[in-house]
């Protein structure tokens, strides 16, 4: 079974320039999870989707971030204007089902650098 | 809203012996599941163990067992025999049952393993 992949790996942006990450979730897995996790802290979920639906947005800074999941499949990550706090590792998660009691599989994670 | 503590930052055990990493949490909620996950250096998150908190059997996997104390709204984990490949970061985290069946992390320990 494949896993949760993510692209790219790593980027490196100014700040005020813009940003976008991409994933993949598990086949199958209807729940996407994006999470922001600065160093020394554990993850932040910023959104989480159920098919195409948004379930939660309530910590994503809708000012400058924005996702979606078309189809219900992959999933986009956008920061427009990235600003220096945004430098993190982004991690995209999915899972079965929002019911399931199943955990969450992760991605490798796209490190962001804003300088 | 559920908050998850990890009172230490960094653990560290000699090969072989016996480890073991505190979570607490704060809850009103009866029901949800409990989980810790590994991230090791290249940083993508693995699922260690999870348990379900209408469960009062701890959940174990090999070397990995938990402590859960609901009353106490505790949730350790204990690593037996550690090996090098233990060394990582260990998150706890709670998920809850209401809508949108959010994760919540805690800030991590890292665990340092010791030849």
């Amino acid at each position: 079974e494949a896993g949760v992949a993510q692209s790219p790996r790593y980027k490196i942006i100014e700040k005020r320039q813009s940003v976008a990450f991409w994933c993949n979730p598990i086949s199958g897995h209807a729940t996407l999870y994006w999470y922001q996790q600065i160093l020394g802290q554990g993850p932040k979920l910023l959104i989480q989707f159920q098919n195409n639906g948004v379930v939660d947005d309530s910590q994503l800074p809708k000012d400058r971030f924005s996702a979606e999941r078309l189809k219900g499949v992959d999933s986009t990550l956008k920061i427009q204007p990235a600003k220096l706090e945004d430098s993190a590792v982004y991690l995209c998660a999915s899972s079965q089902r929002l019911d399931s009691v199943g955990e969450q599989y992760f991605g490798p994670g796209t490190r962001l650098t804003v300088t | 809203a559920q908050t998850v503590t990890q009172s230490q930052p960094e653990m560290s055990v000699q090969e072989a012996e016996t480890v073991t990493l505190s979570c607490t949490y704060d809850t009103s909620e009866s029901d949800y599941y409990l989980f810790w996950y590994k991230q090791p250096p290249s940083r993508q998150m693995i699922l260690v163990i999870r348990q379900e908190a209408y469960k009062q059997q701890n959940a174990t996997e090999n070397r990995f067992s938990v402590n859960f104390q609901k009353a106490a709204k505790s949730f350790s984990l204990k690593i037996s025999d550690s090996q090098l490949g233990d060394a990582a970061m260990y998150f706890c985290a709670y998920r809850t049952l209401n809508t949108g069946n959010q994760f919540y992390f805690g800030t991590g320990t890292s665990l340092t393993v010791i030849p």
